[in-house]
């Protein structure tokens, strides 16, 4: 079975925060994902990278930084924290092109 | 561009119904299809995938899906329902000339099947 580790669960920081979301995978996937899911608008994709080093913009990327640095680990990064961003933030890992993605437990995110 | 519309929000039945969740999608060339779930306070599951062949596709938890071509649809099926079926579920598409750059999701349709 296929592992994405979301770390932390819950995060609460204040408006101008910097806030670091990781996610680990142990499925030896070269695709990550980074997505916000918000009533109303589904899922969005932030950024997604194809391996380490790897970094692709997404749908919604303003406001969002991420990197990859290793095949296992993917962060995105809020350096100025704002309350649009306040949301549930999911990684997902897959092998590819049609391939099934593989979700963490996501990370809640209040921005005050 | 590319996007997928639920057009159902909320869809509540009886148990031992028969479940059908509406999917269309917009996209210039063939599409590869999915359906995930989210139970309540967890995270997206994958249900099942159209990539090409059959246009019926049977998944996980004795879901179906059809794809047509003609109406641009993928719609998903279950019959009979289960209380445990109550969930939000997620089209999603994946097109040919995004080479692996990630799904786009629905909006979802949130299930409740009441006992």
């Amino acid at each position: 079975e296929a592992a994405v580790t979301q770390s932390p669960r819950n995060k609460v920081t204040v408006t101008g925060g910097n806030v670091t979301l990781s996610c680990r995978q142990t499925n030896s996937h070269n695709y990550m994902y980074w997505y916000r899911q918000d009533t109303g608008h589904g899922l969005r994709l932030i950024h997604y990278s194809y391996g380490a080093g790897n970094l692709q913009i997404g749908d919604v990327p303003d406001g969002y930084k991420a990197t990859r640095t290793t095949q296992e680990d993917f962060f995105l990064l809020l350096e100025l924290a704002s309350p649009s961003q306040t949301s549930l933030y999911f990684c997902a890992s897959s092998e590819g092109f049609q391939n099934t993605l593989y979700f963490g437990a996501g990370t809640r995110l209040s921005v005050l | 561009a590319q996007s997928v519309d639920q057009p159902d929000a909320h869809v509540t039945l009886s148990e031992g119904a028969s479940l059908e969740l509406r999917c269309s999608y917009s996209y210039s060339a063939a599409p590869y299809l999915f359906w995930y779930v989210q139970y309540p306070g967890q995270s997206l599951q994958f249900l099942l995938k159209y990539i090409t062949g059959d246009t019926v596709v049977k998944g996980t938890k004795g879901f179906e899906a059809e794809f047509r071509k003609s109406n641009s649809s993928f719609n998903l099926k279950k019959s009979p329902a289960h209380w445990s079926d109550s969930a939000k579920y997620f089209c999603a598409l994946e097109g040919l000339g995004n080479y692996a750059q990630g799904l786009t999701f629905g909006l979802g349709t949130r299930v409740s099947v009441f006992p």
